[in-house]
């Protein structure tokens, strides 16, 4: 099964880009690469996903490399308000039914 | 409607207990799945059903955990002769029909503590 690797922790100025890095380098190629976050004692809420094309919503950007290794989460104007642990899924599985979570990025927005 | 919703929010048993941690999925959606999420850790894969199939339990730890789920509908995950290595926040999600593009919606949890 694919697995992700994230740095433990990341600090980012409220106002500017957060660019989350994340590596997935045994994805095959119908996994889709989901990004949640999970703000303390809360659910983890969906971001965005993609599966070869970079993509964006109201909430943030995904860019994938071409070779499908890793990507980066990008939220183009980080709030106190995200600050969260960001997690990088591969949806793996034989019905593609489970998301592997790991231990994600804890996003550190400061004023 | 409402999203994900369990319950009870927070369990508190002793050691040797069975508990019953329920979830009820957003209506329509056919995929069920329960995470467990220890203290300062990412999710782990428990159990996932879809509609009338067999659920895939690959993940259950030990045969002290089951889950049910009637039709497309309220699941129960049940924990026998809990321990405290249990302890754990208990997260359920469901999807519109399991397919690998689709998102899953999380409910807030149970929080469970074997004293």
């Amino acid at each position: 099964d694919a697995k992700t690797t994230q740095p433990p922790s990341m600090d980012c100025a409220e106002g500017r880009a957060a660019n989350l890095p994340c590596n997935h380098s045994t994805i095959s190629g119908n996994e889709y690469v989901y990004w949640y976050r999970q703000i303390h004692s809360q659910g983890p809420q969906y971001i965005i996903h993609g599966l070869k094309n970079n993509e964006t919503n109201e909430m943030a950007s995904l860019i994938i490399t071409e070779d499908r290794k890793s990507s980066t989460l990008i939220l183009p104007h980080a709030t106190l308000r995200d600050t969260a642990v960001y997690y990088c899924i591969v949806r793996v599985g034989y019905n593609f039914n489970k998301f592997y979570f790991g231990s994600g990025t804890k996003l550190n927005v400061k004023p | 409607g409402a999203g994900v919703s369990q319950s009870p929010s927070n369990k508190v048993t002793e050691k040797g207990k069975d508990v019953e941690l329920r979830c009820d999925p957003i209506s329509g959606h056919t995929a069920l799945y329960w995470y467990r999420q220890r203290l300062g850790q990412g999710l782990e894969f428990l159990i996932y059903f879809q509609g009338n199939s067999a659920p895939d339990k690959s993940g259950l730890p030990s045969d002290r955990f089951s889950a049910e789920r009637t039709g497309e509908s309220v699941s129960t995950l049940t924990i026998q002769r809990t321990q405290q290595e249990d302890s754990a926040v208990y997260l359920c999600a469901s999807s519109p029909g399991g397919a690998r593009n689709e998102k899953l919606f999380f409910g807030s949890g149970t929080q469970l503590s074997v004293l």
